[in-house]
């Protein structure tokens, strides 16, 4: 298996709403990542898992929240998002972060999750 | 923020080597250079990487020079296919941040 998937592919929601978007591989990969991808601009870096724990916050929101429940799966929870958080949310993972070597830190990207915020 | 810089935009005759710059001055002596690329509404794609000698693999070459302050990537027989963002990233194998810059739009021309 040597994709990244996630789920939904398309989420509307509601200002007031809780809603999540899942990630899951299967690579045996230890670190996974969320980007935030608006309309013709590159991906932007949220959140860094790295074997489970939590390396990187890019000063993201609160409304969104980061969760990894085991090195398989990756979720991100939505609360009271704003229509500007409307954007494609696109998770990635890489085999073994922090080592030198071919392949160990190439990221494989999931197909993204399109949020729309009403 | 990103440490490389790209042109915007490329047009490559369907068929032809399209070559695409990456311009990486500030590159320290251990980040390598990867490149990925991102087909309308889907992931990023991985392509290539290397340190500092040319690389190649069955989607493309990656030939950085010998200061390894730039390279290109060399699509060698361009279909409709590879029309897509292309972005260089320079990355430290230690650093979990993977900041990824404006990248370069190949558009092929049928």
């Amino acid at each position: 298996d040597t994709e990244v998937t996630q789920t939904p592919k398309h989420l509307v929601m509601g200002m007031t709403n809780k809603k999540s978007l899942k990630c899951e591989q299967h690579m045996g990969h230890r670190a996974m990542y969320w980007y935030k991808q608006k309309a013709k601009k590159p991906p932007e870096l949220m959140f860094v898992y790295s074997y489970e724990k939590l390396s990187i916050n890019e000063s993201v929101p609160s409304r969104f929240s980061p969760e990894c429940p085991n090195s398989s799966l990756l979720n991100l929870h939505l609360h009271a998002l704003q229509p500007e958080d409307s954007a494609l949310y696109l998770c990635a993972s890489s085999q073994i972060p922090g080592q030198e070597g071919s392949g160990a830190n190439v990221l494989t990207f999931g197909a993204g999750s399109r949020l729309t915020v009403l | 923020d990103a440490k490389t810089t790209q042109p915007p935009s490329m047009d490559c005759a369907e068929g032809r080597a399209a070559n695409l710059p990456c311009n990486h001055s500030t590159i320290s002596g251990n980040e390598y250079v990867y490149w990925y690329r991102q087909i309308h509404s889907q992931g990023p794609q991985y392509i290539i990487h290397g340190l500092k000698n040319n690389e190649t693999n069955e989607m493309a070459s990656l030939i950085i020079t010998e200061d390894r302050k730039s390279s290109t990537l060399i699509l060698p027989h361009a279909t409709l296919r590879d029309t897509a963002v292309y972005y260089c990233i320079v990355r430290d194998y230690r650093d979990d941040k993977i900041i990824f810059g404006k990248g370069t739009r190949l558009h092929i021309l049928p």
